[in-house]
């Protein structure tokens, strides 16, 4: 059974760096056809997508946080990270890292989650 | 950008009963292969979402069969045809034909 979990400070300052790993267990990040992804949820609110990557590198981004997010994958390690700079108090939220198929031009399906990270952005 | 829109809100509902959730996009989700590009997810309380119904109508492994996913283009339904107390939570539907992708509001349904 894959299992996903997230990893990283629970607690991050205003205009720094958000990162934060997703360990991947029960199954290879490698296998083909899916990619791995990040989802964002405030507080309260819905959800948004952050950005996924394939395994071999080729990686979506939302165009409304793209400026400010890197997400890396690391096969030796069967993991990806996300980094998402100059954060703010906005960004506080339960992030979480799932797995999703691919049509060829888009995601869809995300099928397996982590139980997520909240992450606050506070001085 | 293609923005999804759900109603109800809320949806309080009788064990038994049937419950049905609208979900409609600012674009037409169907592709020329003719698949319609919407899943459903359902987050119950204090969990991760987890995956209902994939490309419109097709159910993800291991989720029970009172739950359907219909329509097409712009407008689609999920449909719980026998409520369960277990089945509270946030329902969302996503639009996956194109990034970036997009959740609709969410409708939260509760046991009366």
């Amino acid at each position: 059974q894959l299992h996903l979990q997230e990893s990283g400070p629970g607690l991050v300052k205003p205009s720094e760096t958000l990162s934060l790993t997703c360990n991947v267990s029960g199954g290879t990040i490698r296998r083909s056809g899916y990619y791995w992804g990040w989802i964002r949820q405030p507080p309260g609110k819905g959800l948004e997508w952050i950005g996924s990557t394939y395994y071999s590198g080729s990686i979506y981004y939302n165009p409304s946080l793209k400026s400010r997010v890197t997400i890396s994958v690391d096969t030796s390690k069967n993991q990806f990270s996300l980094d998402l700079t100059s954060v703010a108090a906005a960004d506080t939220a339960v992030y979480y890292c799932a797995r999703s198929d691919s049509s060829g031009w888009s995601l869809y399906s995300f099928d397996y989650w982590g139980q997520g990270r909240l992450v606050t952005v506070s001085s | 950008d293609i923005v999804m829109t759900q109603s109800p809100l809320y949806l309080p509902v009788t064990p038994g009963e049937s419950a049905s959730i609208s979900c409609r996009s600012s674009q037409s989700l169907l592709h020329g292969n003719g698949n319609n590009y919407l899943d459903w997810y359902l987050q119950k309380p204090g969990q991760s979402p987890q995956l209902l119904i994939y490309l419109g109508s097709n159910r993800a492994s291991g989720v029970p069969d009172r739950f359907s996913g219909s329509g097409s283009g712009t407008d689609f339904t999920l449909k719980i045809s026998t409520v369960e107390a277990e089945d509270v939570g946030i329902y969302y539907c996503m639009q996956s034909l194109q990034l970036a992708l997009s959740f609709g509001g969410g409708t939260k349904l509760e046991i009366k």
